[in-house]
């Protein structure tokens, strides 16, 4: 089956540690984006790359990093630096040059719980 | 900055009825406008998506509404069932964006009462 799959489905951590999140994805899609969610919120771009080994900052990059070593995978780091890392996080795929490419992927998300 | 609006952030409708869900944008260099559907603990799924050269586009019960000179667009579910129950997110996009990147409404959820 192809799609995109996010790992763990839970996470749970203590203030102050780093934890880092998995997203892959078989679609063979050149873009991949990383959103956050907050109860009763729309979703926010944190970050997106277009190609392996290249990424951009999104709308709230800020306490996140990520890397893009393969095409299929984009794991998303929430560090200590970020002051509300509660919240459901969402990783998406794009075919970059098809005609329909503006349409985006979702996986079924992490949630992520920090106390 | 680019912004979509939506409302209202929720609804409720009786079984066989209409929902209707309303999105207004500034930016008129959008030219791509996807509606997703999300159920509680999933990732959103797109429903249906229309570029501004047509007014209308219908997918069985789902049908978009495009107003260009109002920048609005909206999302009608005719003969709403229980299993439509979920939150919708309005979004837009356009081909300048780097990265084809989508700018979300700030999502409506239905209940559809039985």
């Amino acid at each position: 089956d192809g799609g995109i799959t996010q790992s763990p489905k839970y996470l749970f951590r203590k203030e102050g540690q780093n934890v880092t999140l998995s997203c892959e994805q078989n679609l063979n899609h050149d873009a991949m984006y990383w959103y956050r969610q907050d109860p009763g919120q729309g979703l926010r771009l944190i970050y997106y790359s277009q190609i392996v080994n290249d990424f951009q900052k999104g709308d709230i990059a800020e306490g996140y990093s990520v890397s893009r070593e393969k095409k299929e995978s984009f794991p998303l780091t929430v560090t200590s630096a970020q002051k509300n890392p509660t919240a459901f996080y969402l990783c998406a795929s794009s075919p970059r040059l098809a005609a329909t490419s503006y349409e985006q992927y979702f996986g079924p998300g992490t949630r992520l719980t920090v106390t | 900055q680019q912004q979509v609006k939506q409302s209202p952030q929720s609804l409720i409708v009786q079984k066989g009825g209409i929902s209707i869900i309303n999105c207004a944008y500034e930016n008129t260099a959008f030219d791509y406008f996807p509606w997703y559907q999300q159920f509680p603990g999933k990732g959103p799924a797109l429903l249906i998506a229309i570029r501004p050269d047509v007014s209308e586009k219908k997918e069985g019960r789902f049908t978009i509404s495009f107003n260009k000179s109002a920048k609005q667009f909206s999302l009608h579910i005719m003969d709403s069932q229980p299993g439509d129950s979920a939150t919708y997110f309005c979004a837009a996009s356009t081909r300048k964006a780097a990265g084809n990147k989508l700018t979300f409404g700030g999502g409506t959820r239905v209940l559809v009462k039985p």
